[in-house]
């Protein structure tokens, strides 16, 4: 799998919109863009996933460039409780069995 | 409401006093695992299952032990718990074990003394 990059924090104010970046220069065409994220210490929440086109669902959007090397996850009106760390995976359809690599993800402080 | 159950949340032990952690979906998916998350070192796992009677080591089993008679159960079992094994545990499940997204219980915080 892809490896991936990711501001270790960021700050967004409550009721604007925030986006998280990903850089996976690497991705490779069957792979997978997957956004999870881990509230304290709560296990991890599946937030969307995309593979070449934009995705939205009710949590947030995907947006991924064309050319697949990076991509931003978007919650449209941020809330207090959309506070904390954001994991980008990439993932393929052959990875088999290996595990997802959840790596150090974005630290989002919702601040009023 | 289609979730992944954990029982305990919480558990404080002894070293070697044999312990399970349980662990139960209930959207018939296929794929389970057992993962431990600790400070700098994020998530590793431990064990995962593909479907029934069928489970395999993942990347730290040492010290664990599984089953997965029924699709909905995956417990994990310590036979001799070391204060090693002191972590935040989290199942998870998937439709399937390629690419579906995880669903992950809200975890077991384990302590052995």
């Amino acid at each position: 799998d892809a490896k991936t990059t990711q501001p270790p924090s960021m700050d967004c104010a409550e009721g604007r919109a925030a986006n998280l970046p990903c850089n996976h220069s690497t991705i490779s065409g069957n792979e997978y863009v997957y956004w999870y994220r881990q509230i304290h210490s709560q296990g991890p929440q599946y937030i969307i996933h995309g593979l070449k086109n934009n995705e939205t669902n009710e949590m947030a959007s995907l947006i991924i460039t064309e050319d697949r090397k990076s991509s931003t996850l978007i919650l449209p009106h941020a809330t207090l409780r959309d506070t904390a760390v954001y994991y980008c995976i990439v993932r393929s359809s052959n990875s088999g069995n290996t595990p997802l690599v959840f790596g150090k993800g974005t630290r989002l402080s919702v601040i009023a | 409401e289609a979730q992944v159950t954990q029982n305990p949340r919480y558990l404080i032990t002894v070293t070697g006093k044999k312990l399970t952690v349980t662990c139960s979906q209930n959207m018939n998916h296929e794929y389970m695992s057992w993962y431990r998350q600790d400070p700098g070192l994020g998530l590793r796992q431990i064990y995962y299952s593909m479907n029934v009677e069928v489970t395999d080591k993942g990347d730290v089993p040492e010290g664990y032990k599984v089953s997965r008679k029924e699709k909905r159960n995956f417990p994990l079992i310590l036979e001799s718990p070391s204060p090693n094994q002191t972590s935040l545990y989290f199942c998870a499940s998937s439709l399937e074990f390629i690419s579906s997204p995880l669903h992950f219980g809200n975890g077991t915080r384990l302590t052995v003394t």
